[in-house]
């Protein structure tokens, strides 16, 4: 089946800086790759997705790269904000099948 | 318009006890999902419903977990018999179809203790 492996596992930056969070996955047929913010005591909350014909897609400060090649993703956050942090998960889904394949998490700390 | 509706938020139950957890999925949506969460982990798939079928429940142990998802009603989680490890952070989503092409939205979970 499907492995997803995030990193970091944590993350700690500067107010103002942008922080980037990688994704590899190994099954190739997956074409769905959507990453979710969970706050404390909260469930997760999708952020950006990104299919597997486009190779990156931005959202304000909020961009997602995917290199099929590779099989890798990543999350980039600029310019970014104490209400950033939070623990995001990157995931890996295939169009056919409705389960997804979650990363263990990134734990994000903005300091102001 | 509600989001995914769970309840109880947290749950309590002594070692042997029976515990059940309840989803409603946001309007519109048919396709519902469970995934636990451990202390400092990940979301790990248990089951994937539609109403009335369990499409995929691959990731269910074989062994005291149950799901349903009526016609009418909630998806509800039964775990019989609890034990400590089964203490964790159970959330439910749904999705507008059973593909991938949409991410989920989910509730804000149960949190189940077993003592």
């Amino acid at each position: 089946g499907e492995n997803v492996e995030q990193h970091p596992s944590t993350l700690s930056v500067q107010e103002g800086d942008s922080a980037v969070i990688k994704c590899t996955y190994s099954d190739s047929a997956s074409n769905y790759f959507p990453w979710y913010k969970q706050e404390l005591g909260k469930g997760p909350q999708l952020i950006i997705d990104i299919r597997s014909n486009v190779g990156e897609k931005k959202d304000q400060r909020i961009a997602v790269t995917l290199n099929k090649t590779a099989k890798h993703f990543s999350l980039h956050i600029t310019e970014t904000q104490p209400e950033d942090s939070a623990v995001y998960f990157c995931a890996a889904s295939k169009v056919d099948a409705g389960k997804s394949t979650f990363g263990d998490g990134t734990t994000l700390t903005v300091k102001p | 318009n509600a989001g995914v509706m769970q309840n109880p938020r947290h749950l309590v139950r002594r070692r042997g006890q029976e515990a059940r957890l309840r989803c409603s999925p946001m309007k519109g949506h048919s396709h519902v999902y469970w995934y636990r969460q451990l202390p400092e982990e990940g979301l790990k798939f248990m089951v994937y419903l539609q109403k009335e079928n369990i499409i995929d429940e691959s990731g269910m142990p074989k062994e005291r977990f149950s799901a349903e998802f009526p016609k009418e009603g909630p998806s509800i989680l039964r775990i019989q018999q609890v034990v400590r490890g089964d203490s964790a952070a159970y959330f439910c989503a749904s999705s507008p179809t059973g593909t991938g092409k949409y991410g989920y939205t989910f509730g804000s979970g149960t949190r189940l203790t077993v003592v």
